[in-house]
């Protein structure tokens, strides 16, 4: 089975800073999908940013980017001009792509990220 | 266009009690995945279904839990004589087909006592 590994499971980051988050994975599969989600106190998760494994441009969205580097097996998140709203559990997910798997998500154990003013 | 719905958001029950749980998917969406997530922890898949079928429920407990997805109405995730162990957040997500990203409903905590 996949796995998904978040090394940190706290990190800070003064606001307006710029602070990136770990995350690698296992698979033996060529073809995938990686996910971050974002879990405020609310405990809703929302989308922040998609990767296709057989794309090799990094993903952005606004001031989040990451760093897909597929042989490392590596996803990073940058969040850049970090802002009070950002505070939340960051969890990296993974999602096969192939025709008879890729039911499910095999998320990390989530990094809490803190914003200081 | 709305969310992924759940409800309720917050559940109490007693040991040995009965839990529904309720999932309206995005609108156009039928696709419905169920994932459990407790506490410290990322959130583990339990089990995917598509209109009034059950696609992969590998990750359901043998016992006491069961899904489906009718053809009309919510999809409902149902736990049986509840123990403390089941007190988790239950999340559903739901996607327009197999492969596109998955959206997430806001949760519902069980708390059993």
């Amino acid at each position: 089975a996949q796995t998904v590994t978040q090394s940190q499971p706290e990190m800070s980051v003064q606001e307006a800073e710029t602070v990136t988050l770990s995350c690698t994975y296992d698979t033996s599969e060529s073809d995938y999908y990686l996910f971050w989600y974002k879990q405020p106190p609310s405990r809703q998760m929302i989308l922040v940013i998609r990767q296709e494994a057989y794309k090799q441009q990094n993903a952005t969205e606004n001031r989040f980017s990451v760093n897909f580097q597929k042989a490392a097996k590596s996803f990073s998140l940058k969040i850049s001009d970090s802002q009070l709203g950002d505070a939340a559990m960051y969890f990296c997910a993974y999602r096969s792509a192939g025709a008879n798997t890729g039911n499910q998500f095999y998320f990390g154990t989530g990094t809490s990220l803190t914003v200081i003013p | 266009n709305a969310g992924v719905m759940q409800n309720p958001r917050h559940l109490v029950r007693r040991r040995g009690q009965e839990a529904r749980l309720r999932c309206s998917p995005m609108k156009g969406h039928s696709h419905v995945y169920w994932y459990r997530q407790l506490p410290e922890e990322g959130l583990k898949f339990m089990v995917y279904l598509q209109k009034e079928n059950i696609i992969d429920e590998s990750g359901m407990p043998k016992e006491r839990f069961s899904a489906e997805f009718p053809k009309e109405g919510p999809s409902i995730l149902r736990i049986q004589q509840v123990v403390r162990g089941d007190s988790a957040a239950y999340f559903c997500a739901s996607s327009p087909n197999r492969v596109d990203t998955q959206y997430f409903g806001p949760g519902t905590r069980l708390t059993v006592l």
